[in-house]
């Protein structure tokens, strides 16, 4: 099985305060992402990368920044935590492009990150 | 204007009925739909997918697309408890490095 592990569950951290959110899967997938779920907004991409040391910016990837290392490795990285980024972030996974059958995105359980 | 639209919810439905999830899309370069469910305190998982027009069934689930209506649904016969959760539709681009567009979800409950 797919596994795709992120580093904590739950974080509380103060205004201001860097923040790195680490994400590990286990697949040799070529491709992971980084979301944020929020109620009524679904899950919004922040950023992604389909290679080592290749990142693109989704959809609101202000306040964030990402980087991947090592293949299996990717990290979301809050240079200085504000309240609005209150959320739950999710990182996933896939082997492919969404037309394929490896393009099926494997989430991890998730970090519930509260800034105070 | 988002891009994916789902049914608003809450949707309930006693068992053993069917379920009727709509979700409809505005960018018409997508081509790959898929359906993910996601349990009160977890991750999404992939339930369907679906990439021509027409009817896809796997189960007790069935999976519709036409494209000319930008309209993807999913339909769950012989509801369950055990179905309910939130399920999110998603649209991608063939060859996309983006991957998916998710809608902002449907919450589902299967009355006992």
């Amino acid at each position: 099985d797919v596994k795709v592990t992120q580093s904590s569950r739950y974080l509380v951290k103060r205004t201001g305060e860097k923040v790195f959110l680490e994400c590990v899967q286990d697949m040799d997938h070529e491709n992971m992402f980084w979301y944020r779920q929020d109620p009524g907004l679904g899950l919004r991409l922040i950023y992604f990368s389909y290679d080592v040391k290749m990142k693109e910016k989704g959809d609101i990837p202000e306040g964030y920044s990402v980087s991947r290392e090592k293949k299996e490795r990717f990290s979301l990285i809050l240079e200085s935590a504000s309240t609005n980024q209150t959320s739950m972030y999710l990182c996933a996974s896939s082997g492919g492009w969404v037309d394929s059958n490896t393009g099926e995105l494997f989430f991890g359980e998730g970090s519930r990150l509260t800034v105070l | 204007q988002k891009e994916v639209e789902q049914n608003s919810g809450p949707l309930s439905v006693p068992e053993g009925a069917i379920a009727s999830l709509n979700c409809t899309y505005s960018d018409r370069v997508s081509q790959s739909f898929f359906w993910y469910r996601q349990y009160s305190g977890k991750s999404p998982e992939l339930i369907m997918s679906i990439y021509s027009n027409g009817d896809k069934e796997d189960g007790r689930f069935t999976a519709q697309l036409n494209k000319a209506s930008q309209y993807v649904s999913l339909l769950i016969r012989d509801s369950q408890p055990s179905d309910s959760a939130t399920y999110l539709c998603a649209a991608g681009r063939s060859g996309s490095a983006r991957q998916l567009t998710f809608g902002s979800g449907t919450q589902l409950t299967v009355l006992p």
